[in-house]
C-alpha cells in the first residue's frame, strides 16, 4: 500500500544543534503537510507544500518540498527547548484521495 | 471558543464491551476524521465523513463505527470485535473532504482495556 517513510524515528539534540526529518514517498504526492505534536498533546498543522521544488521557511523551520514530490524535509536550526516533540509528515496521495501520515520523528532536547 | 472537544480524555473498556468516543466541533466544517495513534506509529484512519449522514471507511475501519447524524457530532464506537482496542484516538475536522486542506485535532482520547 501507500506509505510515507519518515526517519529518523527519534532524535535526541543539544540545546542549540540542528535537526532535520525526513519524509520519502513510493509514489508522487500532490501535497505534503507537517504537524507538531508536543508530549501529552494533540497534532497542530504547521504548514503545506504543493509545488515541486518548493521550500518555505517559518522563523526557524525551514520546510522542504522535493524536485519529484517524493521526499520532503522539515530543518530547525539552533534548536530550543520548545521545539521538543514529535514532527509528523502528512503526504496526499494522487489519484487516491487520501492522506497517509509518516511515523513521526520524535525530538527531545537537553537543555 | 472555536474548536474540536473530545471526551472523555481517559476511558476503559472491559473485554466484550463497547464504548463511545464523543466528538464534537463548533468550526462548521463539513468533513470530519478519527484517526488511531499508537507508540511510535504515524496516524491512521479508521473512519471520515464528508457530509451528515455519509460516512466512509478509513485504512483501519473493522472493529469500529460511526455515525454522524449531525454536522457538529461525530461518535466513534469501538465494539468488542475490535481486539486490540488500547491506543491513543484523535478526532480531526477540515472545512472540506479535500486532501490539501489543513486538519484541526481534538486533544484525543486513550482508550485502555481492564
Amino acid at each position: 500500500g501507500q506509505q510515507v517513510m519518515q526517519i529518523p524515528q527519534y532524535q535526541h539534540v543539544q540545546e542549540g544543534e540542528d535537526f532535520t526529518t525526513y519524509c520519502n514517498s513510493s509514489t508522487t504526492l500532490s501535497n505534503i503537510q507537517w504537524y507538531k505534536q508536543r508530549p501529552g498533546g494533540h497534532p497542530v498543522f504547521l504548514i503545506q507544500l504543493v509545488k515541486s521544488g518548493e521550500v518555505k521557511k517559518q522563523k526557524r523551520l525551514t520546510f522542504q518540498f522535493g524536485e519529484a514530490k517524493k521526499n520532503s524535509s522539515l530543518h530547525i536550526t539552533a534548536t530550543q527547548t520548545t521545539d521538543v516533540g514529535t514532527y509528523f509528515c502528512a503526504g496526499g496521495i494522487q489519484g487516491a484521495q487520501k492522506l497517509v501520515f509518516g511515523q513521526g520523528t520524535r525530538l527531545t532536547i537537553n537543555p | 471558543d472555536g474548536g474540536i472537544t473530545q471526551s472523555p480524555k481517559y476511558l476503559f473498556r472491559k473485554e466484550g464491551q463497547n464504548v463511545t468516543l464523543s466528538c464534537e466541533q463548533n468550526l462548521n466544517h463539513d468533513a470530519m476524521y478519527w484517526y488511531r495513534q499508537d507508540p511510535g506509529q504515524g496516524l491512521r484512519l479508521i473512519y471520515y465523513s464528508q457530509i451528515v449522514n455519509d460516512f466512509q471507511k478509513g485504512d483501519i475501519a473493522e472493529g469500529y463505527s460511526v455515525s454522524r447524524e449531525k454536522k457538529e457530532s461525530f461518535p466513534l464506537t469501538v465494539t468488542s470485535a475490535q481486539k486490540n482496542p488500547t491506543a491513543f484516538y484523535l478526532c480531526a475536522s477540515s472545512p472540506r473532504t479535500l486532501w490539501g486542506e489543513k486538519l484541526f485535532f481534538g486533544s484525543g482520547t486513550q482508550l485502555s482495556v481492564l
